[in-house]
């Protein structure tokens, strides 16, 4: 089946304490990307990579690393989580840019930081 | 900015009715997308519409763009429970290589 997939979940962490989100998609998508939603605030781009070792960021990069090694995966990674990144996050990808091609999302990480 | 604006926020409606939510956008655009979203879910992508075309229908749901006006309409026919959803959409320009949402209409058809 044709899937992004996001894991963990759901995630509680401590302030401070690093973290990864996994993403993975099987269906050989160029583009990906991390966006976070938020009550009020919509849905809001983290980063974006239109393809391996290709990366940039979106409007809120502050306080988030990715990674793009290889065309299937990219981690997003929080090396100090802090409570006002505790949010909803998505991972999505596209054949190409998604304005032509249309977004796949993950089911999504629910994190709390405390 | 090319993000749309979803209206009305919240529409509540009656099993089998229709329902219709409005987009508008600010810039020109190249294509609109439409995404549902069951709650806490993944957006899922619905349909996409050139800005050369008027109207576009896939099953139940019928979208309208007009450029002149800068907005696009989503009807959903015949409504279900099942239904029940939040809906963003997405204007797109060529020039740019991100995707932007806004906060979208909350749709609820009871029973």
């Amino acid at each position: 089946e044709a899937q992004v997939t996001q894991n963990p979940r759901y995630l509680i962490t401590v302030t401070g304490k690093k973290l990864t989100v996994t993403c993975s998609q099987n269906m050989n998508h160029e583009y990906m990307s991390w966006y976070r939603q938020d009550p009020g605030l919509g849905l809001r781009q983290i980063y974006y990579s239109m393809n391996v070792e290709v990366t940039d960021k979106g409007d809120v990069p502050e306080g988030y690393k990715v990674s793009r090694k290889e065309k299937r995966n990219f981690p997003l990674i929080l090396e100090s989580p802090s409570p006002n990144q505790t949010s909803l996050y998505f991972c999505a990808s596209s054949l190409g840019v998604p304005g032509l091609y249309g977004y796949t999302f993950g089911s999504g990480t629910r994190l709390t930081v405390v | 900015s090319q993000q749309g604006e979803e209206d009305p926020q919240a529409l509540s409606i009656q099993e089998g009715e229709n329902a219709t939510m409005n987009c508008s956008y600010k810039t020109s655009i190249n294509n609109l997308q439409w995404y549902r979203q069951n709650s806490g879910r993944g957006l899922v992508h619905l349909i996409l519409i050139r800005s050369n075309e008027r109207e576009k229908h896939s099953g139940r749901l019928r979208v309208t763009l007009d450029t002149s006006k800068k907005s696009s309409s989503l009807l959903i026919t015949a409504s279900r429970a099942a239904d029940t959803a939040s809906y963003f959409c997405a204007p797109w320009m060529d020039s740019s290589y991100k995707l932007i949402f806004g906060s979208g209409t909350r749709l609820l058809v009871r029973p």
